[in-house]
């Protein structure tokens, strides 16, 4: 376990549904993070949460639309995906960086397998 | 912008063999680095955390090295086991809280 949970490890869906999905951290970090995988691609960053607030939209569709209630838990709103959007997506934590610590080590839950159909 | 290469994408050797994987990065400017390893549809689980001010870091049987001037890193894996058939991934964190990632090297070690 690495102290970050994601639910629901699996999902199927069509173009038409909204669904969600969460991760929770129990590690006390301060950023979170929202990452596309898809096959044979590398990790694409999403959103970047630091103290509740977005930091970074990296260019990513309104279809997704992520929110941070608070400093342990990270949503990943979806409505009207595209089959492409099939993926795996993954949510980190980590401590901001500065002070050089081991503990700016990015936690990884074990993802979400999204498929669209 | 930031790219991040490794070599090779695949690599298979006997049980016991030493190893070294390769990562670059074409900006310097980096704060950290990092190596994770990742086993299939699983998420990813960090082994090394190199700050840009360091050149090395050690646990067991691995050593992550930094030349940040040139934009390398490698990651020596020493008699090498099975359970360490995974895909190992680095990536570069920007001062911006931005990371990048490699593609990957798919490591598979024949018993």
């Amino acid at each position: 376990e690495t102290g970050v949970t994601q639910t629901p490890r699996h999902l199927v869906m069509g173009m038409t549904n909204k669904k969600s999905l969460k991760c929770e951290q129990h590690l006390g970090h301060n950023a979170m993070y929202w990452y596309k995988q898809s096959a044979k691609k590398p990790l694409e960053l999403m959103f970047v949460y630091s103290l509740e607030e977005r930091v970074e939209n990296n260019s990513v569709p309104s279809r997704f639309s992520p929110e941070c209630p608070n400093s342990s838990h990270l949503f990943l709103h979806l409505h009207t995906l595209q089959p492409e959007d099939s993926a795996l997506y993954l949510c980190a934590s980590s401590y901001l960086p500065g002070g050089g610590r081991q503990e700016e080590k990015l936690f990884f839950g074990s993802g979400t397998q999204l498929s669209v159909l | 912008k930031q790219e991040v290469t490794q070599i090779p994408a695949a690599l298979s050797v006997p049980e016991g063999e030493n190893l070294v994987l390769n990562c670059s990065f074409t900006d310097s400017a980096i704060y950290n680095l990092q190596w994770f390893r990742q086993d299939p549809g699983k998420g990813l689980t960090s082994l090394l955390l190199i700050q840009s001010s360091q050149r090395e870091q050690t646990s067991g049987r691995l050593n992550a090295s930094l030349d940040k001037s040139s934009g390398r890193s490698t990651l020596y894996i020493a008699a090498s086991q099975p359970g360490d058939s995974a895909t190992y991934l680095c990536a570069v964190r920007q001062s911006n809280n931005d990371m990048r990632f490699g593609a990957g090297t798919r490591l598979t070690v024949k018993p």
